[in-house]
């Protein structure tokens, strides 16, 4: 069965503070995803990875990068923390162009 | 033009009632439209996915139907039981490339 694993659910940060977020999948995806979900807003790309150390912008990179070392390991980091990003950040991972698989999501709060 | 709008935000419905949740497009280039379903605390799970050469697609309960002219396409619950409580996103892409554009998802609660 499909597991994508995010490292935490809950996560309390202060402003300023660099923040990793960790998702692990075991399905040797190639893609690997970071949405952000927000009340009123659904789900909103924040980067992709479509192959080890490739990467690009989804459509609200700002604030945030990503690392890709590993297949099997997506990291989004939060360099510099803001109140402005707390919210539920989701990673997903697929194969090709088949439908994402998602993990069950970082509640994360920055005070 | 890459927006998918979704409506209603939260819908509430009777057991065994037929809930309808809407989503329109604008970009013509969109080809895969699949729905997820979110419980509290999960993440979204693939429930049921169609493309634009048929205009209804049913697994189980769940039926979609897609209107290639008016570039609109809705998820009915059939028979919806309590279970189908849950937070529903519609999304579009274009088959081929890696993008997903995602509502802003319905909120629905089916009363026991």
């Amino acid at each position: 069965d499909v597991k994508v694993t995010q490292s935490s659910r809950y996560l309390v940060k202060r402003t300023g503070e660099k923040v990793f977020l960790e998702c692990v999948q075991d399905m040797d995806h190639e893609n690997m995803f970071w949405y952000r979900q927000d009340p009123g807003l659904g789900l909103r790309l924040i980067y992709f990875s479509y192959d080890v150390k490739m990467k690009e912008k989804g459509d609200i990179p700002e604030g945030y990068s990503v690392s890709r070392e590993k297949k099997e390991r997506f990291s989004l980091i939060l360099e510099s923390a803001s109140t402005n990003q707390t919210s539920m950040y989701l990673c997903a991972s697929n194969e090709g162009f088949q439908p994402q698989h998602f993990g069950d999501g970082t509640r994360l709060s920055i005070l | 033009q890459q927006q998918v709008k979704q409506s209603p935000q939260s819908l509430i419905v009777q057991k065994g009632g037929i809930p309808i949740i809407n989503c329109a497009y604008e970009n013509t280039a969109f080809d895969y439209f699949p729905w997820y379903q979110q419980f509290p605390g999960k993440g979204p799970a693939l429930l049921i996915a169609i493309r634009p050469d048929v205009s209804e697609k049913k697994e189980g309960r769940f039926t979609i139907s897609f209107n290639k002219s008016a570039k609109q396409f809705s998820l009915h619950i059939m028979d919806s039981q309590p279970g189908d409580s849950a937070t529903y996103f519609c999304a579009a892409s274009i088959w081929g490339t890696y993008k997903y554009i995602f509502g802003t998802g319905t909120r629905l609660k089916v009363l026991a």
